[in-house]
């Protein structure tokens, strides 16, 4: 199957700060990218809709401003997230669709507030 | 809106046991259906991929089903494994998104 890279993996960072995750296809374009937030022992949450571009989509009560997405290229997105809290820390997980609108996902994020 | 269930949320088995885990979704206009394999703090890895025309998938010792008409998806592991135990999520996609069920945790004995 194909391949989405996510970095970091986990990272810690002290409240009022920003994080940047990154998001890559290794071996094909993506032209749309997704970003997840996944609660302890709960289901996936979409956050938003990356389209190579163009802004990003996002899901009702998802703060853009606060979450901010780039597609700048078929191979990478980032999601920013700004002025950190300790309510934002969580797992963040993107994914990619390939042939067959196949979904395929990173390896996620986990973001500690502190 | 899209509603996905999967049933049971939890499951132990002894190993050598076959698994039979249940998927069941509101809106049968979909896309496609996705089985995923989710281990503890990790990403999602892609199992089983059905397209809405199709009625099942198989690869080695997974097997998926899907009825559209009614809503129902089913994923079979033969002759589960230590190795199988892990969260185990559904999927459907219609238009462009992906509405997930809460998932299956399995646990396998040996």
């Amino acid at each position: 199957g194909a391949v989405v890279s996510q970095h970091p993996s986990w990272v810690i960072c002290k409240s009022g700060t920003s994080v940047k995750i990154e998001c890559r296809s290794l071996d094909f374009q993506a032209t749309t990218m997704f970003w997840y937030r996944q609660f302890p022992k709960q289901s996936l949450m979409l956050m938003a809709t990356s389209n190579e571009g163009s802004k990003a989509t996002y899901e009702q009560g998802v703060e853009k401003d606060k979450f901010l997405i780039n597609h700048a290229s078929l191979t990478l997105s980032t999601l920013t997230v700004t002025s950190a809290h300790p309510e934002d820390s969580s797992f963040y997980i993107c994914s990619a669709l390939g042939a067959r609108a196949e979904a395929f996902f990173g390896q996620g994020t986990r973001l500690t507030v502190v | 809106k899209q509603e996905v269930t999967q049933i049971p949320a939890a499951l132990s088995v002894p190993e050598g046991e076959n698994l039979v885990l249940n998927c069941s979704f509101t809106d049968s206009a979909i896309y496609n259906l996705q089985w995923f394999r989710q281990d503890p703090g990790k990403g999602l890895t892609s199992l089983l991929l059905i397209q809405s025309s199709q009625r099942e998938q198989t690869s080695g010792r997974l097997n998926a089903s899907l009825d559209k008409s009614s809503g129902r998806s089913t994923l079979y592991i033969a002759a589960s494994q230590p190795g199988d135990s892990a969260t185990y999520l559904c999927a459907v996609r219609d238009d462009y998104k992906l509405s997930f069920g809460a998932g299956t945790t399995v646990t396998v004995r040996a």
